[in-house]
């Protein structure tokens, strides 16, 4: 099993252009997330997704949109970068209850907006 | 927002040592505590989660105790081996109708051979 995948593992763009990272889990997982991470701060939970076809807003949604066409897939993309969401962007997931259920998470994206 | 403090932010041990550090979290509303284990240029891997007030895990030399009434939960390494260097996070999850956590900034232990 190759747990939880992102596709890119960095990115560099120019401000104003658009991207979409890619989740990928082979856990069979209903939950999965999409995290920053920045200096000084935890973890902070941008959407997730409760099951195929279903998305929620998370603490810091602004800027950011999802999609989870299929179970195993969760998308991030950004329609217009700018520098405040340069960030490591961390995707997990969880079997089905996932308060109480450990998060498997990613190996990270690096992204950079100039 | 809720409010997952940990403490503290970083700390340097000598191998050998045991050490412990903090998670405060609400008191109200508690669902689940999760810790996690987040090693330098790798992602977060899961500890333990636990649900109960009273609760102990333990996994080889690291083991948690939970207190939801009061809000907190304490991490213990003993005798910690240079392989211990991490960052430590603990996450929240409140009851109230949503599946997610809020995680704290963690603290970073580096243990020094």
């Amino acid at each position: 099993n190759a747990g939880v995948t992102q596709t890119p593992k960095f990115r560099v763009l120019k401000t104003g252009q658009s991207m979409t990272l890619l989740c990928a889990q082979d856990m069979n997982h209903e939950y999965m997330y999409w995290y920053r991470q920045d200096p000084g701060m935890g973890l902070r939970l941008i959407h997730y997704s409760v099951g195929e076809g279903t998305t929620a807003k998370g603490e810091v949604p602004d800027g950011y949109n999802v999609s989870r066409l299929k179970k195993q897939n969760f998308l991030l993309g950004l329609e217009s970068a700018a520098p405040s969401q340069t960030s490591v962007y961390f995707c997990a997931s969880s079997y089905s209850l996932g308060a109480n259920n450990e998060q498997f998470f990613g190996p990270g994206t690096r992204l950079t907006v100039l | 927002i809720l409010n997952v403090e940990q403490s503290p932010q970083s700390l340097h041990v000598q191998e050998g040592d045991s050490t412990n550090f903090t998670c405060s979290f609400p008191s109200s509303n508690f669902y689940a505590l999760h810790w996690y284990r987040w090693e330098t240029a790798k992602s977060p891997e899961a500890l333990f989660v636990m649900t109960l007030n009273g609760d102990e895990k333990k996994k080889g030399r690291i083991s948690a105790t939970l207190n939801t009434k009061e809000g907190y939960s304490y991490l213990y390494i003993k005798g910690s081996q240079p392989e211990d260097s991490a960052t430590y996070l603990c996450a929240f999850a409140g009851s109230g109708g949503y599946q997610k956590v809020t995680f704290g900034t963690g603290t970073k232990l580096q243990v020094i051979p």
